[in-house]
């Protein structure tokens, strides 16, 4: 059945270090793929998403490629903020929504 | 665009009582609206999907009598804790799926719910 996987956290960076968090899906079909963010105490907000191979999302410096060949789509950015800091989930959209275990960011000043 | 609310944001209540929390497609109309359940530091984990007009379909291992999905409307979903005791205590997130299609396979969330039994 569809899958996702991403690597465990918890994760901490330096301020204006670069992030990559792994995301790699086992599916039927042809996927959309997402990323989104989780803030304390919240909801899930839409990070960037990918609808076919090849296709990158950005968003807020975040980006991530769906790459159809190694079933990945990595979140990554350049240069991260203390404002980062939250827990980031990778998710796709087959027979259903099916999200990674997440990923939490702390970023130190 | 795309705004899915949930009310209340959090309740806390007594053993034995039961809970209503709705979730509620702003801007659009909801053809389908999940729930989700996430328990601390966890990933979400769909408890139901609920379809406008007909019977909700709960993934196995939820309990249809003990929470109860009602999507009365385009815009309406409602789930209903019932008999809720201290282990119900949860996260509970919705997400509409808009009926256009124009995203048809995007999930929009809710800002989520703090139930609190005590």
């Amino acid at each position: 059945g569809d899958s996702v996987t991403q690597m465990e956290g918890p994760v901490t960076l330096s301020e204006e270090a670069c992030l990559t968090i792994n995301c790699t899906y086992t599916a039927t079909g042809y996927p959309s793929l997402f990323w989104y963010v989780q803030y304390p105490g919240e909801g899930l907000q839409l990070l960037l998403k990918a609808t076919k191979a090849d296709d990158k999302g950005s968003n807020k410096g975040f980006e991530a490629t769906y790459r159809k060949e190694t079933t990945s789509f990595h979140l990554e950015k350049g240069s991260v903020q203390v404002s980062d800091s939250a827990v980031y989930f990778c998710a796709l959209s087959g027979h259903k929504f099916y999200f990674g275990s997440g990923t939490k960011l702390n970023v130190k000043p | 665009g795309a705004v899915v609310s949930q009310h209340p944001s959090w309740v806390i209540c007594k053993s034995g009582t039961s809970v209503k929390i709705e979730c509620r497609s702003l801007d659009f109309q909801a053809t389908t609206m999940f729930w989700y359940r996430q328990f601390p530091k966890q990933s979400l984990m769909l408890m139901a999907t609920s379809n406008e007009g007909s019977k909700a379909t709960y993934e196995q291992g939820v309990e249809k009598d003990k929470f109860l999905i009602n999507h009365a409307s385009l815009t309406l979903s409602t789930l209903t804790v019932t008999s809720a005791h201290p282990e119900d205590s949860s996260f509970y997130i919705c997400s509409a799926r808009d009926r256009t299609g124009g995203s048809y396979n995007e999930q929009f969330f809710g800002p989520g719910t703090r139930l609190t039994v005590l």
